[in-house]
């Protein structure tokens, strides 16, 4: 079966940069989506179609994927941005996810 | 406003069944395919399985088959999702959510269902 690998970590300072990396094979020629998960809360989606922000999403979340990696870009990180993330793909008409990064703003 | 709202979790012992509901509102519910996704305590999310618009294709995680059933009834707007023979390892929050398009994205979630599964 496929599976989507995410370091289960990030940290990044207020202002700075985050980078959260999400790996399969081939998942270039697949499209990759980004969810976003607060403690309690329900997930959120951050990013569609590798690099598409849904409506309501601020414009610091960015995406790319290509070759085997995809990545979520967190632009002038701020402390609302600290959650877990998730990558998720479709194979075979299953849905697949990443087993999530958490994303700490300090 | 898109609103999804689940019922039916609660505690079963192992063995046992139960049966979540998903109630959609906001949208034309028979547009869109449908899915079930859960999160046990502290883990991260998993997907249980797919349902396209009309019902006509259904698919589960390798885990949930042959006892977990996913279904719809469009005319009352709701998603459902039989869970026959449960496991301590099934204990979750089961959340409904829609599938803006086959093979696209998730973009409406619901508040989540608990399920615990315990003696």
């Amino acid at each position: 079966s496929y599976e989507l690998t995410q370091p289960p970590s990030v940290s990044v300072s207020p202002g700075q940069t985050a980078n959260i990396t999400c790996s399969g094979h081939k998942l270039g020629d697949k499209y990759a989506y980004w969810y976003q998960q607060k403690p309690s809360q329900s997930p959120v989606l951050v990013i569609y179609q590798d690099t598409n922000r849904p409506s309501g999403i601020p414009e610091r979340f960015s995406g790319s994927n290509s070759g085997n990696t995809a990545t979520l870009i967190i632009s002038g990180t701020q402390a609302m941005d600290e959650a877990d993330y998730y990558c998720q793909a479709w194979d075979t008409n299953t849905v697949v996810f990443g087993g999530g990064t958490k994303l700490t703003v300090l | 406003e898109v609103q999804l709202v689940e019922s039916g979790g609660g505690l079963v012992q192992p063995g046992g069944s139960l049966r979540l509901s998903c109630g959609a509102s906001g949208f034309t519910f028979s547009s869109n395919s449908m899915t079930w996704v859960r999160q046990a305590p502290g883990k991260g999310l998993e997907w249980v399985a797919n349902i396209k618009q009309d019902g006509s294709e259904k698919y589960s995680v390798d885990s949930v088959k042959g006892r977990f059933t996913i279904s719809r009834d469009n005319a009352k707007n709701s998603l459902y999702l039989q869970m026959n023979s449960l496991r301590v390892e099934d204990t979750a929050v089961y959340y409904c959510a829609r599938v803006f398009s086959w093979y696209g994205q998730i973009d409406y979630w619901g508040q989540g269902t608990l399920v615990t599964v315990s003696s």
